[in-house]
């Protein structure tokens, strides 16, 4: 039973652009969700987070919207610079736990 | 400041041995360690909570006999695969979530350990 799901395994947009990714997610009781950028063989990276009962967030380049009657969440990343390019996990937690589960994540490639 | 290391970063065994790797928050406490493995093109699995001072708690499907965890200090935890098999190869990461943690953003994780079974 996959409770966060990233269903686009690539992405490839041209420098300068906006980059989109999104994630679904099954479960109510999600009460904050986070991104994460991943290289192979190194541990994820925090980028941004939103809380339940928020639906924007924002971080320079880096923008995170949540649609709760929906449950889909999605990462806006405006201008995409090369240095983008990597693997993007969407997270979702409770936060009394702690617990992170994690979509499948979504490789991104930006073009020069 | 909040670093979270591994060791080793990689090791390679043979099939019947058993293998330990360490996470550690090298300047914060942490009462609460999480450990996750990631196949190949794989998400993020999470596997277990590791809480200082008692046992681990273990998601569903995974085998608390074969992956065991201790979180003797507040800046250590343990993950040890015993009686490794080549399916267990894969990429195990821990993170760190401070004693102080003002939100959930605050877990920080480490850079991983591939381990491979031959």
């Amino acid at each position: 039973d996959q409770q966060v799901k990233q269903n686009s395994p690539s992405l490839s947009v041209q420098e300068g652009r906006i980059s989109i990714l999104n994630c679904d997610y099954t479960n109510s009781m999600f009460d904050y969700f986070l991104w994460y950028k991943k290289y192979p063989a190194e541990g994820p990276t925090f980028l941004i987070s939103i809380s339940s009962i928020k639906d924007k967030n924002e971080d320079g380049r880096f923008t995170v919207f949540l649609n709760k009657s929906a449950k889909h969440l999605s990462l806006h990343i405006v201008p995409s610079q090369p240095g983008d390019s990597a693997v993007y996990f969407c997270a979702a937690g409770s936060s009394n736990t702690g617990k992170l589960i994690f979509g499948q994540g979504t490789t991104l490639q930006v073009k020069p | 400041g909040a670093v979270v290391s591994q060791h080793p970063s990689w090791v390679i065994c043979k099939s019947g041995t058993s293998v330990k790797i360490e996470c550690r928050s090298l300047d914060f406490q942490a009462t609460t360690m999480f450990w996750y493995r990631q196949f190949p093109k794989q998400s993020l699995m999470l596997m277990a909570t590791s809480n200082e001072g008692s046992k681990a708690t273990y998601e569903q499907g995974v085998e608390k006999d074969k992956f065991l965890i201790n979180h003797a200090s507040l800046t250590l935890s343990t993950l040890t695969v015993t009686s490794a098999h080549p399916e267990d190869s894969s990429f195990y990461i821990c993170s760190a979530w401070p004693l102080a943690a003002a939100s959930y953003n605050e877990q920080f994780f480490g850079p991983g350990t591939r381990l491979t079974v031959l």
